[in-house]
């Protein structure tokens, strides 16, 4: 099946730890997305790439880095200079040059500090 | 911020009935989407309507779009105890159409 996943399911960080979220997918898409959601709120976009070895900053890209090595996977590395990473991180992909197209997410990985 | 924002935020209704929820956002768009989340899971796409558009359905749902007033509703009808999950309206920009902006949804409690 195709689709979208995101590795570890949740994510213990500790102090000045910076720690890698997994998102690979196997649509064949050429853009994908890193999204942070806190409880009880909307998605705000964090990074954004729309082809490989090309990404963007999205609204709340400080103390977050991303890379696009290959068109699959989009890892994110959440740094220590991110003071409050506790969050629910969603990782969405999308198939572009074809009009309006949805976005397809995966299940998510929760993060807390140790 | 182009950030749209659902209207209620909460909402509890029973078995059957129908779930009515708003939208509204800020700039101009090409098109608006509904997702669907259940808890501690990702989003699903429901449905998508593009700018010109007025109305859209699909099954159970039916979406309106008024660009004159930058709102959209999502109307579930008889609706379900499945359908309990929080929905998302999501907007691209006009100037941006790779760019998603997210509302803070609305939490669909249906009870059997």
């Amino acid at each position: 099946d195709g689709g979208i996943t995101q590795s570890p399911k949740y994510l213990f960080r500790k102090e000045g730890q910076n720690v890698t979220l997994s998102c690979e997918q196997n649509l064949n898409h050429d853009a994908m997305y890193w999204y942070r959601q806190d409880p009880g709120q909307g998605l705000r976009l964090i990074y954004y790439s729309q082809i490989v070895n090309d990404f963007q900053k999205g609204d709340i890209a400080e103390g977050y880095s991303v890379s696009r090595e290959k068109k699959e996977s989009f890892p994110l590395t959440v740094t220590s200079a991110q003071k409050n990473p506790t969050a629910f991180y969603l990782c969405a992909s999308r198939e572009q040059g074809v009009g309006n197209q949805p976005q397809h997410f995966g299940d998510g990985t929760r993060l807390s500090i140790l | 911020s182009q950030q749209g924002e659902e209207d209620p935020q909460a909402l509890s209704i029973q078995e059957g009935e129908n779930a009515t929820m708003n939208c509204s956002y800020k700039t101009s768009i090409n098109n608006l989407q509904w997702y669907r989340q259940n808890s501690g899971r990702g989003l699903v796409h429901l449905i998508l309507i593009r700018s010109n558009e007025r109305e859209k359905h699909s099954g159970r749902l039916r979406v309106t779009l008024d660009t004159s007033k930058k709102s959209s509703s999502l109307l579930i009808t008889a609706s379900r105890a499945a359908d309990t999950a929080s929905y998302f309206c999501a907007t691209d920009g006009v100037d941006n159409f790779n760019k998603f902006y997210f509302g803070s949804g609305t939490k669909l409690n249906v009870k059997p």
